[in-house]
């Protein structure tokens, strides 16, 4: 079976602080590909991310990071510098031989 | 290019009717995938059609399905609504289906609420 774990249900940072999303996932599929969603107040989940299990190689994206471990299976989203327009439900996803299967979602509220 | 439309953005239903949400995908896209939102269940997966074939399923009853046209627009249909149906469904559409990582683009979805 699958499992995606985001421990932290709600984050509350000031603006300018670096914030770190959390994933842990669970899977028996050596192949699998796990994933970074960001759902703003709208509701429509805008792809962040795509990681492949081959490749550990940590990512930069102007002030978004990731850090794939998969000695942890850990899959941890940094945001540096974090605006008020970060503002949103952060999931994290993993696709291993079927269905994509979802980690409940951590708030991320950036105060002014 | 157009995103991934849904219609109706927002619906109010009875317990007892049945309800059917409309989502065309994004042009040239011949997967489209529908899931659930809930507060207390999160994110879960219905279904996945391609080439009007359904491809997948998540565990849901009977009472959700779903269909694709040879356009590759989709709908879903929930039939004797129960309040715990309340729920967002959004719709995802990706070039292809059945492959691994393949990015599904996300529509804004339709906001269901049963009374």
């Amino acid at each position: 079976a699958q499992k995606v774990t985001q421990a932290q249900t709600e984050i509350s940072v000031v603006e300018k602080e670096d914030v770190t999303l959390d994933c842990v996932y669970e899977t028996r599929d050596t192949t699998y590909y796990l994933f970074w969603y960001k759902q703003p107040p709208s509701g429509e989940l805008v792809f962040l991310i795509r990681r492949n299990s081959f490749d550990e190689q940590n990512e930069i994206s102007g002030r978004y990071s990731w850090n794939f471990q998969k000695s942890t299976s850990s899959f941890n989203f940094t945001i540096t510098a974090s605006q008020v327009v970060d503002s949103a439900v952060y999931f994290c996803a993993l696709q291993g031989a079927q269905k994509l299967v979802f980690g409940q979602g951590t708030r991320l509220t950036i105060n002014p | 290019k157009a995103g991934v439309t849904q219609t109706p953005r927002y619906l109010i239903k009875t317990r007892g009717q049945q309800v059917t949400l409309s989502c065309s995908p994004i042009s040239g896209h011949r997967s489209v995938s529908w899931y659930q939102q809930t507060p207390g269940q999160g994110l879960q997966f219905l279904f996945e059609y391609f080439s009007e074939t359904q491809r997948n399923k998540g565990n849901f009853p009977g009472r959700f399905s779903g269909r694709q046209f040879s356009n590759s627009r989709s709908e879903m249909n929930v039939s004797t609504l129960e309040l715990g149906d309340s729920a967002l469904y959004l719709c995802a559409s990706s070039p292809l289906a059945g492959v691994r990582g393949n990015e599904q683009f996300f529509g804004p979805g339709t906001r269901l609420t049963v009374l």
